[in-house]
């Protein structure tokens, strides 16, 4: 059974940073890509990055290119969300799915809430 | 980017009724079409894939259909358990997008 369970999400002032982790299990987690999508309260789904398999290649939202970075280390299992210069907007619940080939969201975590406020 | 048109943003039908929610995107996706389910509180959940394909462990009676612009996403006979938010996604090109969200509701 395939696993993901995100951390780290909290409250954070604006500028702030944080680093999000998704842990996977259950699954050969180097064949997959994996995503971050979000959702502010009350409101829809929203990409926000993705990253190959290797970690060699990397997409972003433009809202959050420059500020966020996603990588993974294979050897843990576990992908990562940095995220630097947070803003109001940015506050959501942040989810990690993995996907076959980049596309679809395959699994999901239950998300990690980050609220950025003063 | 590509922008996904869901309609109609919500909807209420009776137990074994047929249910039928349209995407359209702003331009040809080919077949890059996925739909998600969603309960409050919950993590979305992958319907369907490719336009037409059934994720494991998913029932029968969700279908998904269309190509090019125009999709659909069938529940041939509600269930209770089928009250939730669905989603369109594209993921013909990066951004990846969704649709706005159609809520299902139960009468």
């Amino acid at each position: 059974e395939v696993q993901l369970v995100e951390s780290g999400g909290g409250l954070v002032q604006p500028g702030g940073s944080l680093r999000l982790s998704c842990a996977a299990s259950g699954v050969t987690f180097s064949s997959f890509w994996m995503h971050w999508v979000r959702q502010a309260p009350g409101k829809g789904l929203v990409w926000v990055a993705r990253i190959n398999g290797d970690g060699t290649a990397t997409t972003y939202a433009d809202s959050v290119k420059g500020r966020f970075t996603i990588s993974r280390d294979n050897a843990e299992n576990t992908v990562y969300l940095q995220m630097n210069s947070l803003r109001d907007e940015d506050t959501a619940v942040y989810y990690c799915a993995n996907s076959p080939w980049g596309g679809y969201s395959q699994h999901w975590g239950q998300g990690t809430l980050v609220t950025v406020s003063s | 980017d590509i922008q996904m048109t869901q309609s109609p943003s919500s909807l209420s039908a009776s137990v074994g009724d047929r249910v039928t929610i349209t995407c359209r995107a702003s331009q040809s996706i080919n077949s890059n079409s996925n739909w998600y389910q969603q309960k409050p509180g919950k993590a979305p959940k992958l319907l369907i894939y490719t336009a037409s394909n059934l994720q494991s462990g998913v029932p029968s009676r969700f279908s998904g259909s269309g190509s090019g612009t125009d999709f659909t996403l069938t529940i041939s006979s509600l269930q209770p358990e089928d009250s939730a938010t669905y989603y369109c996604q594209q993921s013909y090109t990066t951004p990846l997008t969704f649709g706005g969200g159609t809520k299902v509701e139960i009468k």
